[in-house]
């Protein structure tokens, strides 16, 4: 079946522009998580979704970041005010019971 | 709060040697563990996981992983290399109850040498 998707693959923003990256989960998964991969920081956790109860937002860096998910499915990570060391590769994950499935990311280049 | 160690950042073996990537974690209550592989411009995909039932897992391309509570460790590994196994791997812990997140190694670059 289908597995998670994300938009665009690849991103290329100016400094100080906003940026929008889509994901959209597997059907049927509850959970949506969003990571940041970066050569100085690995793998980082984000922000967590779970059905209709309140996003856990602990991993957000900063104000400028921001997410939501629509009908419990799509999701959307806004980055306001991009600065260079937003640059990374975003991924996304949803997950059936124990086990995240991840999609293959949105590089973000950030000049 | 978990946290996990990956021992070397770099590992060359030889095409047919033993591959072993070590992975020790920290973590008070009994956890979830992952491995999961990296190929070049690409997601992560899931090679194995804990999750208390059986303490040896097996998981896709040949790769298995042991969970050791006494020495809080999950080392991956696989008899026999392959050149398609050049990836980046990485070991992951989550609590079973609670805070569902992913806590990350830092990644183990896996090079074979023909």
């Amino acid at each position: 079946g289908a597995g998670v998707s994300q938009s665009p693959s690849n991103k290329v923003t100016e400094k100080g522009k906003d940026v929008e990256l889509r994901c959209d989960p597997i059907s049927g998964h509850t959970a949506l998580y969003w990571y940041r991969q970066s050569l100085g920081q690995g793998l980082e956790f984000l922000i967590y979704f779970q059905g209709n109860s309140a996003p856990d937002k602990s991993g957000l860096p900063s104000d400028r970041f921001s997410a939501e998910r629509t009908g419990g499915s799509v999701s959307t990570l806004t980055i306001q005010r991009t600065q260079q060391e937003d640059s990374a590769v975003y991924l996304c994950a949803s997950t059936l019971r124990e086990t995240q499935y991840f999609g293959p990311g949105t590089r973000l280049l950030v000049l | 709060a978990q946290s996990v160690t990956q021992l070397g950042s770099h590992v060359s073996v030889s095409e047919g040697a033993l591959v072993l990537l070590r992975c020790n974690y920290s973590s008070s209550v009994p956890p979830y563990l992952f491995w999961y592989v990296q190929y070049p411009n690409q997601g992560l995909q899931l090679l194995l996981k804990y999750t208390s039932a059986a303490t040896l897992v097996k998981g896709i391309n040949g790769f298995e992983a042991e969970f050791k509570k006494s020495e809080t460790s999950f080392h991956l590994t696989k008899p026999s290399a392959h050149m398609r196994d050049a990836a980046e791997y990485f070991c992951a812990v989550r609590l079973i109850q609670g805070a569902q997140k992913l806590v990350f190694g830092q990644g183990t670059r896996l090079t074979i040498n023909p």
